[in-house]
């Protein structure tokens, strides 16, 4: 168990630019969870996959983004034609099942700036 | 809406003094609530966690929280600060629609001076 991976850690892109983020859940996790986090803020809720079923999606996520889990195992976030608003560290989190029994396992994320 | 208020942007301690971080939350039915830590540059760390059952709950690195339903608050407590825990702490509410999202406050800082 290494944990949850995200991939990469920093990414610069020019506004405009298409970027994709990956994430690789603990392996028995069968629920995967995309949050968005700004500086001075906690993380705000993006998107939630049970194995490979997108269940839920905020109204954060806009038309630009877009979010896989194929097979149910890793998860990739795409943001297209990137704004400077886009600019935040993207978290990924897995857990088993429910978390109230175990809480989440978090990534150490993908910080994106875009210029 | 659920939503969760951390007062306090950032705390300063002295190394060995106690903490107590405070969290209030809103939430209509009994809450799911839990804290997380997270260091500079890594992802979020998960202390305690509260469902049901006894309001005092123990976490991981000597840390506890009391959930006060007639407060609407689950802070958190340490009897002695150490350098190592000197981080930014988030208070979180699940919102247990079947959503299984989870709501995080702003977070406090926590400088601990030597």
């Amino acid at each position: 168990d290494t944990g949850v991976s995200q991939d990469p850690r920093h990414k610069i892109t020019k506004r405009g630019q298409n970027v994709t983020f990956r994430c690789d859940p603990i392996s028995e996790h069968n629920r995967l969870y995309w949050y968005r986090q700004t500086l001075g803020q906690g993380p705000e809720f993006l998107t939630y996959f049970q194995n490979e079923a997108q269940l839920e999606k905020s109204r954060l996520l806009s038309d630009r983004f877009s979010a896989e889990r194929p097979k149910g195992s890793f998860s990739t976030l795409e943001i297209q034609r990137t704004e400077q608003g886009d600019s935040a560290m993207y978290l990924c989190a897995s857990s088993p099942r429910d978390t109230v029994d175990y809480g989440y396992t978090f990534g150490s994320g993908t910080r994106l700036t875009v210029v | 809406a659920q939503s969760v208020t951390q007062p306090d942007i950032h705390i300063t301690v002295s190394e060995g003094a106690s903490l107590e971080l405070r969290c209030n939350y809103s939430y209509g039915a009994t809450p799911y609530l839990f804290w997380y830590v997270q260091s500079p540059g890594q992802g979020l760390q998960l202390l305690l966690k509260y469902f049901s059952g006894d309001t005092l709950v123990q976490g991981i690195k000597g840390f506890e929280a009391e959930f006060k339903r007639s407060q609407s608050s689950f802070n958190l407590r340490k009897p002695s600060v150490h350098w190592s825990d000197a981080a930014e702490y988030f208070c979180a509410v699940e919102e247990g629609t079947g959503g299984f999202k989870t709501i995080f406050g702003a977070g406090t800082r926590l400088f601990v001076k030597a």
